[in-house]
């Protein structure tokens, strides 16, 4: 596509229930990356997908959480059990591998967990 | 590990005022520069970047420019406008890691 993709963008969910949020980088960017952004705060790193690696998984905050990426393209963020801390926006970005390209970020899903 | 500070905000400013952010980082190696911007209610969008030292970036009137010396990479403006109010994320990226973004300096411009 032409841009990274994310869905949904706004989803509201009970307290202990599971979420999925679902990211389509663009074609042909093998490097996929997840933040967090919660209200006023930076970017906090969760997962880093490159290529046929290892995902980079240092940042997951709690094992609630856990990301996958299928066929090495889209990747879907699971979050298990929801807390209210979860709430914020999850961010998906994807970059050409290799530390010279700039990662190009979806507009994101909004968590709201209540 | 790999680290970016900036300089905290809220950065307050009237238009055409001269605009800089400072921003220094950590790393191992050669690590690419970038500078993010977040318009209200908007995602993250890339505003500039250097690859290697001594490179600069520009774009929109904005510029940084990549000095390995003082391992800093501070964004400047030398006419700011109201359109510029926005969050600025400093962010590097090294090799094969993932991209260490700063905690972000909000800007505010007013008319």
């Amino acid at each position: 596509g032409a841009g990274v993709s994310q869905s949904p963008s706004n989803k509201v969910t009970e307290k202990g229930k599971d979420v999925e949020l679902r990211c389509d980088p663009i074609s042909g960017h093998t490097a996929l990356y997840w933040y967090r952004q919660s209200l006023g705060q930076g970017l906090e790193f969760l997962i880093y997908f490159q290529g046929n690696s290892a995902p980079d998984k240092s940042g997951l905050p709690s094992d609630r959480f856990s990301a996958e990426r299928t066929g090495g393209s889209v990747s879907t963020l699971t979050i298990q059990r929801t807390q209210q801390e979860d709430s914020a926006v999850y961010l998906c970005a994807s970059s050409l591998v290799g530390g010279r390209g700039e990662a190009f970020f979806g507009q994101g899903t909004r968590l709201t967990v209540v | 590990g790999n680290s970016v500070t900036q300089m905290e905000g809220p950065v307050t400013l009237s238009e055409e005022a001269f605009l800089t952010i400072n921003c220094t980082y950590t790393a191992t190696g050669y690590p690419s520069l970038f500078w993010y911007v977040q318009y209200p209610g908007e995602g993250l969008q890339l505003l500039l970047k250097a690859t290697k030292a001594d490179d600069k970036g520009s774009n929109k009137g904005f510029e940084a420019t990549y000095r390995k010396e003082t391992t800093s990479f501070h964004l400047e403006k030398g006419s700011v406008q109201v359109s510029d109010s926005a969050v600025y994320f400093c962010a590097l990226r090294g090799g094969y890691s993932t991209l260490t973004f700063g905690k972000g300096t909000m800007l505010l411009v007013s008319p």
